[in-house]
């Protein structure tokens, strides 16, 4: 059972674009939903956080968008750079992150062409 | 300030030998948490560890698998008598308390068996 689903599997975008990746829960109790970046050969690095009750969560490029009542959210990287290319895995976890575990997203190979 | 230290970055073993991947968190952290990676996958939780306690191995397989985090010394995830199937890259992560605040994740040990 797949408890956080995430589309799409790959996302190619040209520089200065914006990418939008979409995930979506089933488990009404995550309430901490954080964004990682992977970049080859290397281990996941949180990028941004957010929790229910805000709908709308905005660090330099990158904005967490959250919709409680359809149990969605969704990360836009704006102004897309060739740097951003790696694959991007959406997250949740319950107790507002104070539980010790994640549970992942498959991910999202991102490819942002010069 | 070294990060979360894991070694190998790569091992190869032969099916039917024993694995040990090993993970050394970062200073000052207490809290260790070892992920599995299939290929394709993100990643999933297998076991959480304080010094010298096994607090959460929901994620564990029942069978060939076992971790430790002593007093002295690196976490220790164990794989006896290894199979095709195990074939994947183990991420530890490591934190200064409970919970995903902090986590930090080292680049993992990719295990090939042959």
């Amino acid at each position: 059972q797949q408890q956080v689903k995430q589309s799409p599997q790959s996302l190619i975008v040209q520089k200065g674009g914006i990418s939008i990746i979409n995930c979506a829960y089933e488990n009404t109790a995550f309430d901490y939903f954080p964004w990682y970046q992977q970049f080859p050969g290397k281990g996941p690095a949180l990028l941004i956080a957010i929790r229910p009750d805000v709908s709308e969560k905005k660090e330099g490029r990158f904005t967490i968008s959250f919709n409680k009542s359809a149990k969605q959210f969704s990360l836009h990287i704006m102004d897309s750079q060739p740097g951003d290319s790696a694959t991007y895995f959406c997250a949740a976890s319950r107790d507002g992150g104070s539980q010790g575990n994640l549970i992942f997203g498959k991910g999202t190979k991102l490819s942002v062409k010069p | 300030n070294a990060g979360v230290m894991q070694n190998p970055r790569h091992l190869v073993r032969r099916r039917g030998q024993e694995a040990r991947l090993r993970c050394s968190p970062m200073k000052g952290h207490s809290h260790v948490y070892w992920y599995r990676q299939l290929p394709e996958e993100g990643l999933k939780f297998m076991v959480y560890l304080q010094k010298e306690n096994i607090i959460d191995e929901s994620g564990m397989p029942k069978e060939r698998f076992s971790a430790e985090f002593p007093k002295e010394g690196p976490s220790i995830l164990r794989i006896q008598q290894v199979v095709r199937g195990d074939s994947a890259a183990y991420f530890c992560a490591s934190s200064p308390k409970t919970g995903v605040y902090g986590y930090t994740f080292g680049s993992g040990t990719r295990l090939t068996v042959v």
